[in-house]
């Protein structure tokens, strides 16, 4: 079983600050997904990466894929209220179905205005 | 478009008692899958179907829990007997294909008692 640690666990932080939270491996992965999830809802799609060393902007969001792709991070600029949420990361094992995903427990951030 | 429906959102019910969660897919998504979140273990995918038929059922905890797909458009997940470890929220999700986006439902959150 292929185990994601995301760090840090809780994160509160305000209004207009960076930040980086991080999904990490021992494993490799032939891809590996960021989601957030609201209070009340499902997880929602924000980026899939393949390529070791890919980076992807998404607006004020930043996904850079390890260039061994066990791990990735997620940096936020200027952050707003609104990037509040549970943000997971999940990787489909390489060589394996990509179906089957493993998640992360997740990083809580916070946004005060 | 709708996206997927789940039912019910909330349920309360007493130890030992039988619970049926519900789960429309999206029209025309040929994978579904069932998503277990807890606080502790995070977000463990319980089962997927690919048109109808059940293709990995490993993450199923035990065997009071089952699953059908009876047709292309409804599962069912259910728990019986129910057990207080069983309080989670229950996620039902759809893709199109494979290695496309995985879209979740709101989530049914079961508290046993």
């Amino acid at each position: 079983t292929q185990l994601l640690e995301q760090s840090p666990q809780f994160l509160s932080i305000q209004e207009g600050e960076n930040l980086t939270v991080y999904c990490n491996s021992s494993s490799v992965f032939s891809s590996l997904q960021w989601y957030r999830q609201e209070p009340g809802e499902g997880p929602v799609l924000l980026v899939t990466v393949v390529t070791g060393g890919e980076v992807k902007k998404l607006k004020r969001l930043t996904f850079q894929f390890g260039d061994a792709r066990k791990d990735s991070s997620l940096h936020i600029t200027a952050a707003q209220p609104g990037d509040t949420g549970l943000y997971l990361c999940a990787g489909a094992a390489s060589g394996g179905s990509n179906y089957k995903q493993t998640f992360g427990k997740g990083t809580l951030l916070t946004v005060n205005p | 478009d709708a996206g997927v429906i789940q039912s019910p959102r909330h349920e309360v019910t007493e130890m030992g008692q039988e619970v049926t969660l519900r789960c429309k897919p999206i029209s025309g998504h040929d994978y579904l899958f069932w998503y277990r979140q807890t606080m502790m273990r995070g977000l463990e995918l319980l089962i997927y179907f690919n048109n109808n038929v059940p293709i990995d059922d490993s993450g199923m905890p035990e065997d009071r829990f089952s699953a059908k797909m009876p047709n292309a458009s409804f599962s069912t997940l259910k728990i019986q007997p129910s057990e207080p470890r069983d309080s989670a929220v229950y996620f039902c999700a759809s893709r199109l294909g494979s290695g496309n986006t995985i879209y979740f439902g709101e989530g049914s959150w079961l508290t046993v008692v």
